[in-house]
């Protein structure tokens, strides 16, 4: 079993609608997640860091359950500036080393 | 502008022969990472670096060498590079800790070994 699995996708929606990605860690001593976005060719950015509280930036939200060890992302009204490939990010219990899952691609279409 | 460089941003090189990929950060961070991204696997972690001549193995570290003799640069060698090395490389770097902080990569390195 891979450490951490996403959704195999391609997810294709049009723009306005709400999407969500799901992503399941095998590692119950996984202290830090994150969502990190990748354009096609480029290098990953910060979307969002996921607590466990759940947070929300604007049209995008996140969620941990650490009993199901899973953690979704929900983006709401999307734009074509949304196509990208969505990167679930596991942090190990000592912070040090990060397992990164296969990624979701996101094709919102006018 | 606060970022991380690599260089090259392409090679190919043909099997067996010595290679280094150079990265470089100018915000002081005291941590830095390598990965290797190929299609269906993800990104994975080949070395990182919590400090200055400190550096430990990530989870694909075979094949491949890293030194941290200043805190801004974190070069990767591969002393024999193999057709299998063939990959995307990033070059990443945190501010303190990655379990808190941002990793900020850089551009990618796309290595062709033949």
């Amino acid at each position: 079993r891979k450490e951490v699995e996403q959704d195999p996708g391609p997810f294709n929606v049009p723009e306005g609608a709400t999407v969500a990605f799901n992503c399941t860690y095998s590692n119950s001593a996984s202290q830090s997640f994150f969502w990190y976005r990748q354009d096609c060719r480029k290098e990953p950015k910060l979307l969002m860091s996921v607590y466990s509280s759940g947070n929300e930036d604007g049209r995008f939200t996140a969620q941990l359950n650490r009993a199901s060890q899973y953690i979704s992302l929900l983006i709401r009204d999307s734009k074509l500036s949304d196509s990208a490939t969505y990167l679930c990010v596991v942090g190990d219990n000592y912070g040090q080393n990060f397992v990164f899952g296969p990624g979701t691609r996101l094709s919102v279409l006018p | 502008e606060a970022q991380v460089t690599q260089n090259p941003r392409y090679l190919i090189t043909v099997t067996g022969k010595k290679l280094t990929v150079t990265c470089s950060q100018n915000m002081n961070h005291e941590y830095m990472s390598w990965y290797r991204q190929d299609p269906g696997l993800g990104l994975r972690q080949i070395y990182y670096s919590m400090n200055v001549e400190v550096t430990d193995k990530g989870d694909v570290p075979e094949g491949y060498k890293v030194s941290r003799k200043e805190k801004r640069n974190f070069p990767l060698i591969l002393e024999s590079p193999s057709p299998n090395q063939t990959s995307l490389y990033f070059c990443a770097s945190s501010p303190r800790d990655f379990s808190i902080d941002e990793q900020f990569f850089g551009p990618g390195t796309r290595l062709t070994v033949l």
